[in-house]
């Protein structure tokens, strides 16, 4: 079965330095990869997603996360922090063999100070 | 605008009233599924479906039951409903397994 695991409850960074979220997932085929972001009081958004290509991926909100077979790991990365960047993370794996069933972690908490 | 649109967004009940919570979702996807967001624990799936009249168990569905009549439609039930069944409720959809789930705004729902 797919299970994911993000190490961190919470990360605390200063608003302009960089940030990494980590995220390690158990699955044997190739997994598809997400991670969605939950600012307080609403609904989950799709930050970015990987399913074959390219292992550096792209998302919006100048997000990027990194495929590492080898690892297990999918962390999303982001340059500089912006206050607005304050949210809930959340990681997510799913696989063809299990339709769309969507498996995510636990989440991570950022906070960004000014 | 393509949306999910679950309904309520807050609901109180008491223990054994049945309830529904609606879920509609206009972009014609053929996948949806509904997921309870619980302090600690993330998104655990409830039920899921892959098409019309084709549903599957997630990972927490006892106390739970879906329908699929309709591709835009895709109702949470809960029969008899119990405190431990307090939670915030996401339904979400998507048009292929590959392309992420676009969520709801969410139903707190709580039990007494």
């Amino acid at each position: 079965a797919q299970s994911v695991t993000q190490p961190d409850i919470h990360i605390t960074v200063s608003e302009g330095a960089s940030l990494e979220l980590r995220c390690n997932y158990s699955y044997g085929a190739t997994p598809y990869l997400f991670w969605y972001v939950q600012s307080p009081g609403q609904g989950l958004q799709l930050l970015l997603k990987y399913f074959s290509g390219d292992t550096l991926v792209q998302g919006i909100k100048g997000f990027e996360a990194e495929f590492k077979r080898s690892q297990s790991s999918f962390n999303l990365r982001k340059p500089s922090v912006h206050w607005s960047d304050a949210a809930e993370y959340f990681c997510a794996v799913g696989a063809k063999e299990y339709g769309n069933k969507l498996v995510f972690g636990a989440g991570t908490i950022l906070r960004v100070k000014s | 605008e393509a949306q999910v649109t679950q309904n309520p967004r807050y609901l109180i009940t008491v223990t054994g009233k049945k309830l529904t919570v609606t879920c509609s979702q206009n972009m014609n996807h053929e996948y949806m599924s509904w997921y309870r967001q619980d302090p600690g624990l993330g998104l655990r799936q409830i039920y899921y479906s892959m098409n019309v009249e084709v549903t599957d168990k997630g990972d927490v569905p006892e106390g739970y039951k879906v329908s699929r009549k309709e591709k835009r439609n895709f109702p949470l039930i809960l029969e008899s409903p119990s405190p431990n069944q307090t939670s915030l409720y996401f339904c979400a959809s998507s048009l292929t397994d590959r392309e992420g789930y676009t969520f709801g705004s969410g139903t707190r729902l709580t039990v007494v």
